[in-house]
């Protein structure tokens, strides 16, 4: 258990749909990650949280957005839904943010687009 | 844009062999990290590289750092069945952590 924690496990959904992911991080941890793996993609670094404040972007799409609240878990927003945003959605968070940090992942969150 | 690429995609070993996976960038790495995914499990840090033509040991795990913060190496000695996996390596490029496409060790025993 990396102690950060995700919700929901499993999503279904409908493609034009919008979803909402939840991510916890680690006590103590200040900074949140984003990331995407699917088969054919591999694991895509999404984007980055410090503190509430977007640090660093990835190959995250204009249809996705995220945010940190100020009690530190973050939010992942999927909307207008595609058939290839089927994927697990990983959240790893690590103490400062900083380029040496150890990420710790969360279990991740299914998304099926129906 | 930025890649590292990871090969081989698949190694299938018998157990007691040594298994090796490889990364490469054609830019320079501020660092390495290395994971290990289980089916069905998320990716588990096992280990940063930052000094060039560094090497580090965890029991039968050694990994490599080359000379010109490139590439690196995960090498695994007499692989257990507990190793099954996918192993990715994440190279660091500024803010942003890259993963290669990831190496999936089955050992048959």
């Amino acid at each position: 258990d990396s102690g950060v924690t995700q919700t929901p496990k499993h999503l279904i959904t409908a493609t034009g749909q919008r979803v909402t992911l939840r991510c916890s991080p680690r006590s103590g941890d200040l900074s949140v990650y984003w990331y995407q793996q699917s088969l054919d993609q591999g694991l895509q670094f999404l984007i980055q949280y410090y503190n509430g404040e977007e640090r660093a972007k990835g190959n995250i799409l204009e249809r996705f957005s995220a945010q940190q609240f100020p009690d530190l878990h973050s939010e992942l927003n999927l909307s207008s839904l595609e058939l290839g945003d089927s994927a697990l959605y990983f959240c790893a968070s690590s103490a400062s943010g900083s380029r040496t940090d150890t990420q710790y992942f969360g279990p991740g969150t299914r998304l099926t687009v129906l | 844009g930025q890649q590292v690429m990871q090969i081989p995609q698949y190694q299938h070993v018998q157990e007691g062999e040594d298994f090796t996976t490889y990364c490469n960038s054609s830019t320079t790495l501020s660092n390495i990290q290395w994971y290990k995914q289980r089916p069905g499990g998320h990716p588990v840090f096992l280990i940063q590289l930052v000094k060039s033509g560094e090497v580090k040991k965890q029991k039968r795990l050694t990994f490599q750092f080359g000379e010109a913060k490139k590439n690196s190496s995960l090498h695994i000695t007499a692989t257990q069945t507990t190793d099954v996996g996918t192993y990715f390596c994440a190279g660091q490029y500024g803010n942003k952590l890259v993963f290669g496409a990831g190496t999936i060790l089955r050992v048959k025993s």
